[in-house]
């Protein structure tokens, strides 16, 4: 199975810093990769997809970017709303395994 | 509106079984591949298991290849989940999501609310 690994698992930031999440995998994936955002006690919504490509509705302060086995999340300028816990995922192969997770809180 | 709501999640003795639903609204359902996800309490996501959409293929995790199974009726725009031999690390909220292909790359495009299944004696 691929593993997933996003770094870091936790991040404390004020509103208007940018943050940068990164998450590897274990193989080239090339670009079947994903964003998910969750709130508490809420569904995941997608945010990204194929890497770099904003789900309806997606800010364009989220930006997603990366190939191969290396891949990067950024908010340019947080928002209240934008602190969640933020999840990739590999589409490449079954399974279609997820990272850890990354929560974003309110420093 | 698309949209999508789980139901028949509860309390189970380990060993039991629990049959999930997830009726679905608002788009396309037999055009769709469907999958569940789940999340044990305070922990992350887990890709459970995916179905065509016509439900001639299905993919599943390990963890629970042999005793889950992921089936679909197109007539009725419901997903199921059949879960035996439950265990107590199967306990989570489990999410059923529609997925969309974009450039041959899959992603889960919509949520259902998530239905508690709690494992426990």
């Amino acid at each position: 199975d691929i593993q997933m690994t996003q770094s870091p698992s936790s991040l404390s930031a004020s509103v208007g810093d940018r943050v940068t999440i990164t998450c590897r995998a274990s193989q080239s994936i090339i670009n079947y990769l994903n964003w998910y955002q969750q709130k508490p006690g809420k569904a995941p919504k997608l945010l990204i997809y194929v890497v770099s490509s904003l789900h309806r509705g997606v800010p364009s302060r989220f930006a997603g970017s990366g190939s191969e086995t290396e891949f990067t999340l950024t908010i340019s300028s947080l928002q209240p709303e934008d602190f969640a816990t933020y999840y990739c995922q590999q589409s490449f192969t079954s399974p279609h395994t997820f990272g850890q997770g990354t929560k974003l809180e309110i420093k | 509106e698309a949209q999508l709501l789980e139901s028949g999640g509860g309390l189970v003795q380990p060993g039991g079984s629990l049959r999930l639903s997830c009726a679905a609204s608002g788009f396309s359902f037999s055009n769709s591949a469907m999958t569940w996800v789940r999340q044990a309490p305070g922990k992350g996501l887990e890709w459970v298991a995916t179905i065509s959409g016509n439900g001639g293929l299905t993919f599943y995790a390990d963890s629970v290849k042999g005793r889950f199974t992921i089936s679909r009726d197109n007539s009725k725009n419901t997903l199921y989940l059949q879960m035996n031999s439950l265990r107590a690390g199967d306990t989570a909220v489990y999410y059923c999501a529609k997925e969309i292909i974009v450039v041959v790359v899959p992603a889960l495009s919509l949520w259902g609310q998530g239905t508690l299944v709690t494992v426990s004696s």
